[in-house]
């Protein structure tokens, strides 16, 4: 069965900062993996995904993952935070032939000045 | 830029009482998805529909629930007999191809009381 894990729960980065948030997935081929962002009482806004090709994505907001086999994992990043940055992470895995998405727990992202 | 629209935001109902959560997915796309938030936790698959039919579902999708598309615009959620357990954020989501990720809508919070 394919899983998803975020490591970190809460993570506080000062504005300007550079971020990177974990994720780590389990599954035995190739997965569709993608970065969502929730602001407080908002819906899922996809991030980015990764299908195929180069394995480093951009997203929007100034977002890019990168997706290495070898460590399973797909972490995001951001060269400058900005204090609109501040949401709840998730971190999700499917694949061809199963509809579902499996999340990880998320990761809240609090910015400080 | 389409959206996915949830109607109501918010519903509170007694236990053992009946909800319908609606949405109304972007029109050219042909899957639908309900998912679930408990507060706290992480997204929850729940249930896939694509040509009419449910394609996949969880072990949380029992009987209890059920989702119809009675038109040609509105996806609904159906709980036949609320329970506390079942107060969560519910969302809603649809997908022209697996391929691009799912577009999720704001969001129904659900109450049972």
């Amino acid at each position: 069965a394919q899983s998803v894990t975020q490591p970190d729960i809460h993570i506080t980065v000062s504005e300007g900062a550079s971020l990177e948030l974990r994720c780590n997935y389990s599954y035995g081929a190739t997965p569709y993996l993608f970065w969502y962002v929730q602001s407080p009482g908002q819906g899922l806004q996809l991030l980015l995904k990764y299908f195929s090709g180069d394995t480093l994505v951009q997203g929007i907001k100034g977002f890019e993952a990168e997706f290495k086999r070898s460590q399973s994992s797909f972490n995001l990043r951001k060269p400058s935070v900005h204090w609109s940055d501040a949401a709840e992470y998730f971190c999700a895995v499917g694949n061809f032939g199963n509809e579902k998405l499996t999340f990880g727990t998320g990761t809240r992202l609090t910015i400080i000045p | 830029e389409p959206e996915v629209t949830q109607t109501p935001s918010h519903q509170v109902t007694q236990m053992g009482q009946e909800v319908i959560l609606r949405c109304v997915p972007i029109s050219n796309h042909l899957y639908f998805y309900w998912y679930r938030q408990i507060l706290g936790q992480k997204v929850e698959f729940l249930v896939s529909f694509y040509n009419n039919e449910i394609s996949e579902k969880s072990e949380i999708f029992d009987d209890q629930f059920s989702v119809e598309r009675p038109d040609g615009s509105n996806f609904t959620l159906k709980i036949r007999s609320t329970k506390l357990e079942d107060s969560a954020m519910y969302f809603c989501a649809s997908s022209e191809n697996r391929e691009d990720g799912y577009t999720f809508g704001s969001g129904t919070r659900l109450t049972v009381v």
